[in-house]
């Protein structure tokens, strides 16, 4: 497939536990991008990631949220202690380059529940 | 302040219908216009993409117009068919020099189109 995928498409966790979120970007994007989506709310902008530039951090909401990219692959996107207000859609996008002139592409997102 | 206020928050017409959805922008400065169409457990795909010397553009049964003085956007979707039940995402991309591509998010309309 020459889509987005992430996975799991669904994940149930308990609160306190850690979780970690997985997304496969386009193959060339060399920018890849998670976001936050709460039921009936829009996306909220959590990281992106260029290159092998610095990722800009400024959308994590605290410092249990992390993420990590290998190269211009794969990236996983950690939850540590998770807390009930962290239940939402986890969607990631990925284009050639960064900046508003390159589509962003989206996955079909993971559902987080935090019983 | 950069946001995106859409309108109406939902929207429900007969099939075979028209229908407006608005998008209004307080982001500064503006780089380009999209309107996304985010399906139920589906990422987000772009529709039509405007910068800041287009007022309209056409894509099949959807029209995209802008007024970048008064910073409003559009969705005319024309016919409207069964298919087009999803929630409309405005994006307004924000490029801030060498770090580039910020994303800001409207929380979107939801259109449900009745037989």
């Amino acid at each position: 497939g020459a889509g987005v995928s992430q996975s799991p498409s669904n994940k149930v966790t308990e609160k306190g536990k850690d979780v970690e979120l997985r997304c496969d970007p386009i193959s060339g994007h060399t920018a890849l991008y998670w976001y936050r989506q709460r039921l009936g709310q829009g996306l909220e902008f959590l990281i992106y990631f260029q290159g092998n530039s610095a990722p800009d951090k400024s959308g994590l909401p605290s410092d249990r949220f992390s993420a990590e990219r290998t190269g211009e692959s794969v990236s996983t996107l950690t939850i540590q202690r998770t807390q009930q207000e962290d239940s939402a859609v986890y969607l990631c996008a990925s284009s050639l380059r960064t900046g508003g002139d390159y589509e962003q592409y989206f996955g079909p997102g993971t559902r987080l529940t935090v019983t | 302040k950069n946001q995106v206020e859409q309108s109406p928050q939902s929207l429900i017409i007969l099939e075979g219908k028209n229908c407006t959805l608005q998008c209004n922008y307080t982001v500064s400065p503006f780089s380009n216009l999209r309107w996304y169409k985010q399906d139920t457990g589906r990422g987000p795909v772009s529709l039509t993409i405007m910068t800041f010397s287009e007022n309209t553009k056409s894509n099949g049964r959807y029209t995209a117009t802008l007024d970048a003085d008064t910073k409003q956007s559009s969705l005319h979707i024309t016919a409207s068919q069964l298919s087009d039940s999803a929630s409309y995402i405005c994006v307004v991309s924000s490029d801030r020099g060498s770090t580039l591509g910020r994303l800001y998010f409207g929380r979107g309309t939801q259109l449900t189109v009745w037989p």
